[in-house]
């Protein structure tokens, strides 16, 4: 089976880092994905790691250890609309490489 | 920038009633699959089709689910008679490459009630 583990909630105040943690126990790793879901919407894409080390895109960063099942994603200079739940989703090596999604995190951003 | 899109936005229905739930992927894709997420719970995959044909399906996708692409854009889902537990949120994402290097595109989402 798959195993994703996540914090379940986070909160930090604006201007901030949080860092949130997705550790996995996966058969068929192909890669690993972190979505952004606000209440009641879709998740919408972040970004996505294959091979170790860090990825960053603005005030996103993702990092991976394939080797110790391990990412995390990094949300800097925190703004007020940054909260909302984040999804670690990993990309399975199936027929179609679905996604197998943590329970998500929910990051609530203070004044 | 081209999105998935997804009709009806919310469906409420009797048990024991068949739904149909419909997308509309991101045009040059070629992969697409359902999720549903139940509310306050993680999203799950159900099903994922390529070629005209289910690829992969969960175990949450037995008899009463099916899907078709009836025509070169749309996508659906079919829920033949409903039960209260297949209330949720669902989802149609789209990829154009098996996932691989390419993220799936979510839509907005379906909420089916079921009562």
């Amino acid at each position: 089976g798959q195993n994703i583990d996540q914090p379940t909630e986070m909160t930090a105040t604006e201007g901030a880092i949080v860092q949130i943690n997705c550790t996995y126990q996966t058969s068929g790793f192909n890669g690993l994905f972190w979505y952004q879901q606000h209440a009641g919407e879709a998740p919408t894409f972040l970004s996505y790691n294959v091979l170790d080390g860090l990825e960053e895109k603005g005030r996103f960063s993702s990092f991976l250890s394939r080797s110790k099942g391990y990412s995390y994603l990094l949300l800097k200079e925190l703004q007020m609309k940054d909260s909302a739940s984040y999804l670690c989703a990993v990309s399975l090596r199936s027929n179609d490489y679905k996604l197998s999604f943590g329970a998500g995190t929910t990051v609530t951003v203070r004044a | 920038e081209p999105e998935v899109t997804q009709t009806p936005s919310h469906q409420v229905t009797q048990m024991g009633q068949e739904v149909i739930l419909r997308c509309v992927p991101i045009s040059n894709h070629l992969y697409f699959y359902w999720y549903r997420q139940i509310l306050g719970q993680k999203v799950e995959f159900l099903v994922s089709f390529y070629n005209n044909e289910i690829s992969e399906k969960s175990e949450i996708f037995d008899d009463q689910f099916s899907v078709e692409r009836p025509d070169g854009s749309n996508f659906t889902l079919k829920i033949r008679s409903t039960k209260l537990e297949d209330s949720a949120m669902y989802f149609c994402a789209s990829s154009d490459d098996r996932g691989r290097d390419q993220p799936q595109h979510f839509g907005d989402g379906t909420r089916l009630s079921i009562l």
